[in-house]
């Protein structure tokens, strides 16, 4: 049972570079989202979707796009990657938004 | 408009001792509180949550918290610390539903708690 499945763990990108970091549940979620975890910020929500094809902004969506063609993935794009989009982020899936979410495991990413 | 506070954002306790986490929440809707533990270099992983069943729920590892409307707080409580209970702590808030702030997940700062001999 894969659960919630982030790639890659690690990346590092040059400033300007864009890149996409892919999500894939094969829990039948109907709900995914994308955070930010940085130093004492705690999780910040960049985008979320409450179902194939419905995709919303959250807190820090600058600089970040999202699309939902399909239940089970969930991409989150880098446009143009700068050094303050260093962080660590996470995937997450759950059945609505008010219901347990499975976290993938993060990609850490360094922008230099 | 929904937001959590979570305060302190480390917390020590001996082993033995009762932890407690603070977490207070704002919610134009009825909320939907939860508690999630993040061992070091994972995701997250639920502990308990509260969707207007019972005031008090419990948790997995021993840990429970308590639903206060007229305080508007949802503390974390573990009446023994144990040695593997050292993690990050978030509280999270969401509503219920498919349109507005209700449909978002908001999590609060984290508080890292640290258990010592």
């Amino acid at each position: 049972n894969a659960g919630v499945t982030q790639t890659p763990k690690f990346q590092v990108l040059k400033t300007g570079q864009s890149m996409t970091l892919q999500c894939a549940q094969d829990m039948n979620h109907e709900y995914m989202s994308w955070y930010r975890q940085d130093p004492g910020m705690g999780l910040r929500l960049i985008h979320y979707s409450v179902g194939a094809g419905i995709t919303d902004q959250g807190e820090v969506p600058n600089g970040y796009n999202v699309s939902r063609s399909t239940t089970e993935d969930f991409p989150l794009r880098l446009l143009s990657a700068a050094p303050s989009q260093t962080s660590v982020y996470f995937c997450a899936s759950s059945l609505q938004v008010n219901t347990e979410a499975f976290f993938g495991q993060g990609t850490r990413l360094t922008v230099v | 408009a929904q937001s959590v506070t979570q305060l302190g954002s480390h917390v020590s306790v001996s082993e033995g001792a009762l932890v407690l986490l603070r977490c207070n929440y704002s919610s134009s809707v009825p909320p939907y509180l939860f508690w999630y533990v993040q061992y070091p270099n994972q995701g997250l992983q639920l502990l308990l949550k509260y969707t207007s069943a019972a005031t008090l729920v419990k948790g997995i590892n021993g840990f429970e918290a308590e639903f206060k409307k007229s305080e508007t707080s949802f503390h974390l409580t573990k009446p023994s610390a144990h040695m593997s209970d050292a993690a990050e702590y978030f509280c999270a808030v969401s509503g219920q539903g498919n349109t507005g702030t209700a449909s978002k997940l908001t999590f609060g700062t984290g508080t890292r708690l640290q258990v010592t001999l």
